[in-house]
Parts: structure tokens; sequence; C-alpha cells
């Protein structure tokens, strides 16, 4: 059974600042896709980037960047230039390549953005 | 973009009733939703996987027969809660896989908006 762990509970960055949440896994597939979502005090899951496991490159999306580290299990994600509107709740994800669609979350992170 | 809607967003029924959500793709087609449930500040818990046209897949520990799951055609998957309790109240999630037709990428993910349900 595969386990993501994010272990910050809440996170506080001022605006322009960056702020890197963590997340673990652990799994024995060798074949898999990671994810952030970001979910907002409307509650609508948002996509924020994905990497898939047999990439090297991390992946970047704007402001957002991802640490992949695939021997470690460890996919952090970067918020860089924060703003006011990333204040939400961070999800870490895992999906397995043959399982197309199911994910597994992790805790999740509440991110905080002060003026 | 991709749109999936849920309906109700908001529900508030008496104990012992039945209550049925909606996930609807609007302009795409899912072959495969999911349902998801995530209690007050916590995170989002996988309960099932609805196949068009074939039964539920529901993971462990997720009563089947209290969650009727139906997906009757390509773009709507309905989750029924059963004679539903106090503890049933809860955020519940549903996401669409594209099955790629149209513009959308095969496999790609969309969620609802969500549906709060609170059982009196």
């Amino acid at each position: 059974a595969q386990t993501v762990t994010q272990s910050q509970p809440e996170m506080s960055v001022q605006e322009a600042e960056t702020v890197t949440l963590s997340c673990t896994y652990d799994t024995s597939e060798s074949n898999y896709y990671l994810f952030w979502y970001k979910q907002p005090p409307s509650r609508q899951m948002i996509l924020v980037i994905r990497q898939e496991a047999y990439k090297q490159q991390n992946a970047t999306e704007n402001r957002f960047s991802v640490n992949f580290q695939k021997a470690a299990k460890s996919f952090s994600l970067k918020i860089s230039d924060s703003q006011l509107g990333d204040t939400a709740m961070y999800f870490c994800a895992f999906m397995k390549l043959r399982a197309w669609g199911k994910l597994q979350f992790g805790a999740g992170t509440q991110v905080v953005v002060t003026p | 973009g991709a749109v999936v809607s849920q309906h109700p967003s908001r529900v508030i029924c008496k104990s012992g009733t039945s209550v049925k959500i909606e996930c609807r793709s609007l302009d795409f087609q899912a072959t495969t939703m999911f349902w998801y449930r995530q209690f007050p500040k916590q995170s989002l818990m996988l309960m099932a996987t609805s196949n068009e046209g074939s039964k539920a897949t529901y993971e462990q520990g997720v009563e089947k027969d209290k969650f009727l799951i139906n997906h009757a055609s390509l773009t709507l998957s309905t989750l029924t809660v059963t004679s539903a309790h106090p503890e049933d109240s809860s955020f519940y999630i549903c996401s669409a896989r594209a099955s790629g037709t149209g513009d959308l990428r095969a496999g790609e993910l969309f969620f609802g908006e969500g549906s709060r349900l609170t059982v009196l």
C-alpha cells in the first residue's frame, strides 16, 4: 500500500516570499504520478502541478516548482513570489500508473499568505 | 476548461432518509468517475470508482449498501447515501477522468465543486 505524508500542518509566508511544502511517499511501484493540488476556501480542487516518476526533470508551472527526489521518495513544492490568492490547503497526491485516476492524498498543508 | 458539476452543493436531511448527489461532466465524456469523502480539516479519502455501464468498485471499509453508486451514462454518476445518519455528514467530492474524445487528453482528471451533506 502507498502512504503519502505531509508533515507540515500549516505554513505562513509573506507576500512575495518563497515557501516550500514537503511531501514524502512510500511505494513499491516503479511507475507513478505525483501531484500537488490546491483547495481554497471554495473547496474546489485545483491542480497545481504534476510529475511523472519516470521523468528526471522537475516540473515547473509559472511560480510553482517541485523538487522530485525519486530515490528518497520526496516531492516538495516551492511557491515563489507568494500571492494572497495562494492562501489555501495544499495536498500532495500519489497515483499508480496502473490505477489511473485513483489518487491517494496526504493530510494537507494549510498555506497562509500574509500581506 | 473542462467542467465537472456536482449537485446539490449543499444538502441537509433528516436521519434515516436517503440523499442523492450527482456528478456530471458538462463538456466531455467520462467513462470513469471517482468519489471521495472529506471530513472537516482532513484529507480526501477515496470511496469508490464508478465505471459507466458496470458496477462500482469500492475501497476497503466503504459500505457498498450504504453508498450506492450508479454511472448510467458517459456524463453522469450518482452517489446515494442510504438511510443517512449524522456520522455520514461530510463533504463529498467527485472527479471525472476524460475518456479522450474531443480536445481533452484521455485520462485528464477534473474535480467537481463538492457537495456538503449535513444529516440532522
